[in-house]
């Protein structure tokens, strides 16, 4: 079934140490977002992707980082997690950055950094 | 500043009545408007949208209308079903799409039995 997978579905890590979370779409879509949901704040962007080879800053990109390697995969790094990156975390895509179209969403994965 | 505001964070209605979920804006860039619904433990799933050019958009059940001289949309389920019970988050994307889908806090909608 095409769509959006992440990896891990959820995580308990300790605070300082580095993670990874996994993204891929099998849809061949041009752009990729990832965002964190934490309660009471709605969905808050943290890094896009236009396309391969690009990636920008959202609205909360402190302490993370991306890379677009290719158009599949789009990983989020953590270097040194911190209790407040606490959260629910969701990948994202479009076919087109600049076209009045629907994102399609991952299942999330459920970060809690202690 | 929050530039999508959904002021009711939740709704509780009676199985078969309207479900009417409100959303506001405050920048007038903004010319496409999405609802996504999203169930526990999954991810948002997209539900409708509205471009600027229009003031109504239907899909079944579902309806979006949007009042831009009040920067206001709103979201009309009916009749409501049990299953329709989620998080609705509105969603507004600035003039010629952009990165950056700029989302409310979402509006918990119950339906009753």
């Amino acid at each position: 079934i095409a769509g959006i997978t992440q990896a891990p579905t959820s995580q308990i890590l300790a605070a300082g140490r580095r993670m990874t979370l996994r993204c891929t779409q099998d849809m061949r879509h041009n752009a990729m977002y990832w965002y964190r949901q934490d309660l009471g704040l709605g969905l808050r962007l943290i890094h896009y992707s236009n396309t391969a080879g690009t990636t920008g800053k959202g609205e909360v990109p402190d302490g993370y980082s991306v890379s677009r390697a290719n158009t599949d995969d789009f990983p989020l790094t953590l270097a040194s997690a911190v209790p407040s990156q606490t959260s629910v975390y969701f990948c994202a895509s479009k076919a087109q950055p600049y076209m009045n179209t629907e994102a399609f969403f991952g299942q999330g994965t459920r970060l809690t950094v202690v | 500043d929050q530039q999508v505001k959904q002021n009711s964070p939740s709704l509780s209605v009676q199985e078969g009545r309207i479900s009417i979920l409100n959303c506001d804006y405050t920048n007038s860039m903004f010319d496409y408007f999405l609802w996504y619904k999203k169930y526990p433990a999954e991810g948002p799933t997209f539900l409708i949208s509205i471009s600027s050019i229009k003031d109504k958009n239907e899909d079944g059940r579902f309806t979006v209308f949007l009042n831009k001289s009040a920067k206001h949309l709103s979201l009309h389920i009916v009749p409501s079903q049990p299953g329709d019970s989620a998080v609705y988050f509105c969603a507004a994307t600035p003039q010629g799409g952009s990165e950056k889908l700029v989302f409310g806090k979402g509006t918990k909608l119950t339906v009753n039995p």
